[in-house]
This record gives structure tokens, C-alpha cells and sequence, in this order.
């Protein structure tokens, strides 16, 4: 299995709170995905990073923001959480881009529940 | 922009054949992918095709791809009750690097003993 965690595993939080997910990974590849995973819509892409510090928008990136200072890491931000945030959030790695054989690999996913 | 469709449940006894299929609009994907998602789990790669193959077996694991009708779909032979899951269609658009994979909404499939 690909080396990625996620921390946390689970969180409940209030609205309006700021609350940040981080996603970690041991395979040293370049690319970073943050999805989130709602029932009826499958993965959609929140943001994703190219390299340090080289990030852009996916298809859902309204009230998320992210960070990436180190290849390893990839931390996403909710400034002001909203109950319409309660999701399950992927993070996803791969060495080279999507596309030919690369492929991504997922973490575990972090239960985000907010109130 | 890319849409990727597939049926959301399927429901069959242990030992038969499942068939889980996948239409896609944009024809640019040079792999296609399925994915595994077990409850409360990350998703799993389980196989992928390339674009110019019309057919890839993998163990009980039968890819088929029709490009002409867009159309893949994932046989499982012998189905277990440790298939039951969440599986996913996936294609990736190969003009633009890092572009993540679009999805499917997945096709819940039901493993009866």
C-alpha cells in the first residue's frame, strides 16, 4: 500500500470554526489531491498540488484553501467551516500526473462532521 | 466537461458472475481505471486498461472496453461475499498533467450468500 495518512481520522466541529486536514505521504511523488465524497456525487476535487508550494483549483475549491511547504505534506484548510462541508475527505498521490500508467493512490479518508 | 455514468447498485449471489458497467463522454483518457472502495476505507486501484486494448483479464477480473460507445465495464467472476463494495469507473484527462481523475458515482455492489 502507498504511504499516505491522513490526521485526523474523524472530526466533529461547530460552524464557523477553522478546521485543517492533513494528508502525509512516504512515496516522496509529486502530486497531491484533496477529493471530498458525498453520497450521490461520488469524488469530486477540492484542490490539488503539483509541487512545492504549486497548487490549483479543482472543481469544488469555494471555502477551502490549501498548503503545501513540504513535498510530503498537503494540508487543507476550511477558514470558516459551513455544514454543507460535512464530508468524507480523500487525499490522493501520484508520481507523475494523471494519465499514461500513473495512477493515484488514496489515503484512508478523515470523517468531517460539522454542526 | 467530462461526465462519467454509472449504475448505482447491483445485487448478486455468491458464485455468479457480476458485470459492472461504465459510460464516459470524453474519448482523451489513455487509461481507464476502477477503483475499490471497501466500508469505511480509502479507495483501492483494482485494475486499469489501456485505451487501445478492447479487452484485459486479471486473475477473476475482466476489463472491457468499447471505445467506439464510450463503454467499459468490470466482470467479476465468482463472485465472493468479500466483493461486496463500492466500485468506481475512472478516467483521466491526459492533455493536462496533474489533472485529477473524474469519477463516477460509484456502483454499490451486493454479495449474497
Amino acid at each position: 500500500d502507498a504511504g499516505i495518512t491522513q490526521s485526523p481520522r474523524h472530526k466533529v466541529t461547530e460552524t464557523g470554526t477553522p478546521v485543517t486536514l492533513r494528508c502525509h505521504q512516504t512515496e516522496n511523488h509529486r502530486y497531491m489531491y484533496w477529493y471530498r465524497q458525498d453520497p450521490g456525487h461520488g469524488l469530486r476535487l477540492i484542490h490539488y498540488s503539483y509541487g512545492v508550494k504549486d497548487t490549483d483549483k479543482g472543481e469544488v475549491s469555494d471555502g477551502y484553501s490549501v498548503s503545501r511547504s513540504k513535498t510530503e505534506d498537503f494540508l487543507l484548510t476550511l477558514e470558516s467551516a459551513t455544514s454543507s462541508q460535512t464530508s468524507v475527505y480523500f487525499c490522493a498521490i501520484s508520481r507523475e500526473g494523471t494519465g499514461g500508467a500513473d495512477t493515484q493512490y488514496f489515503g484512508p479518508g478523515t470523517r468531517l462532521t460539522v454542526l | 466537461g467530462e461526465d462519467v455514468e454509472q449504475s448505482l447498485f447491483l445485487s448478486v449471489r455468491e458464485g455468479d458472475s457480476s458485470v459492472i458497467n461504465c459510460t464516459y463522454t470524453d474519448s482523451s483518457s489513455t487509461y481507464l481505471y476502477w477503483y475499490k472502495q471497501e466500508p469505511g476505507a480509502g479507495l483501492q486501484l483494482l485494475t486499469y486498461i489501456f485505451s487501445n486494448m478492447d479487452m484485459k483479464q486479471d486473475q477473476r477480473l475482466t476489463v472491457l472496453l468499447n471505445k467506439k460507445d464510450k463503454h467499459l465495464s468490470l466482470r467479476i467472476a465468482d463472485t465472493q461475499t468479500g466483493d461486496s463494495a463500492i466500485y468506481f469507473c475512472a478516467v483521466a484527462n491526459d492533455n493536462q498533467a496533474g489533472t485529477a481523475l473524474i469519477f463516477g458515482k460509484g456502483t454499490t455492489l451486493s454479495v449474497s450468500s
